[in-house]
């Protein structure tokens, strides 16, 4: 079974710090996806990454991905306190849209 | 345009009880999926449709099933409920047949098995 994980789990971060989400995921894939989820809330789509050395950027936010190391990466410049939410990877089967999704990591960005 | 419809937003039910729950997709999205989201095992994927044909199934009992309508609006039923079930329920619809879709969730259906 495809096993995507995400690192950190959690993070704490001050406003205006740069950081880091890491994803990995377990076999071959060269689609991945980055979601938003806010507390009771549902997914926003935020990055949709299709190749190898994709990079997207929207606002702060910039993710990128190897699909040879298997490795995806959602950078936060400047962090700032609406950017506190969950953020999810997710990589799909192959087999239809079965998406199999890392464990999230909670961003709180601290004024 | 709508997004993905999910009704009900927050129900109540007691172990033993079934629960059907319903998505409506975004307007032209033919692909429907589901997934279960609890604290414990994160987001997992239930199953998906297209054009009213399972798909894909995930390692879900029997007792979770689903199905999708002529015109793409799909549910699911859960039955003989469980504690465990307690979970938001999330459908998700995408515009392709194929893997390259984009998946566009709901609000989510909140359950809660007393």
């Amino acid at each position: 079974e495809l096993k995507v994980e995400q690192n950190p789990l959690f993070l704490s971060m001050q406003e205006g710090k740069n950081y880091t989400i890491y994803c990995n995921y377990s076999t071959t894939s060269d689609r991945l996806y980055w979601y938003r989820q806010d507390p009771g809330k549902s997914l926003e789509s935020l990055f949709v990454l299709l190749s190898n050395g994709a990079v997207k950027q929207e606002g702060r936010l910039m993710a990128s991905l190897d699909t040879k190391a298997r490795l995806s990466t959602l950078h936060i410049t400047a962090a700032v306190h609406d950017l506190s939410a969950t953020y999810f990877c997710a990589v799909d089967s192959r087999t239809g849209n079965q998406f199999y999704f890392g464990t999230g990591t909670s961003l709180t960005v601290i004024p | 345009k709508a997004g993905v419809t999910q009704t009900p937003r927050y129900l109540i039910k007691t172990r033993g009880q079934q629960v059907t729950l319903s998505c409506s997709p975004i307007s032209g999205h033919r692909s429907v999926s589901w997934y279960q989201q609890t604290p414990g095992q994160g987001l997992q994927f239930l199953f998906e449709y297209f054009s009213e044909t399972q798909r894909n199934k995930g390692n879900f009992p029997g007792r979770f099933s689903g199905r999708q309508f002529s015109n793409s609006r799909s549910e699911m039923n859960v039955s003989t409920l469980e504690l465990g079930d307690s979970a938001l329920y999330l459908c998700a619809s995408s515009s392709t047949g194929g893997y390259t879709g984009e998946l566009f969730f709901g609000e989510g259906s909140r359950l809660t098995v007393l």
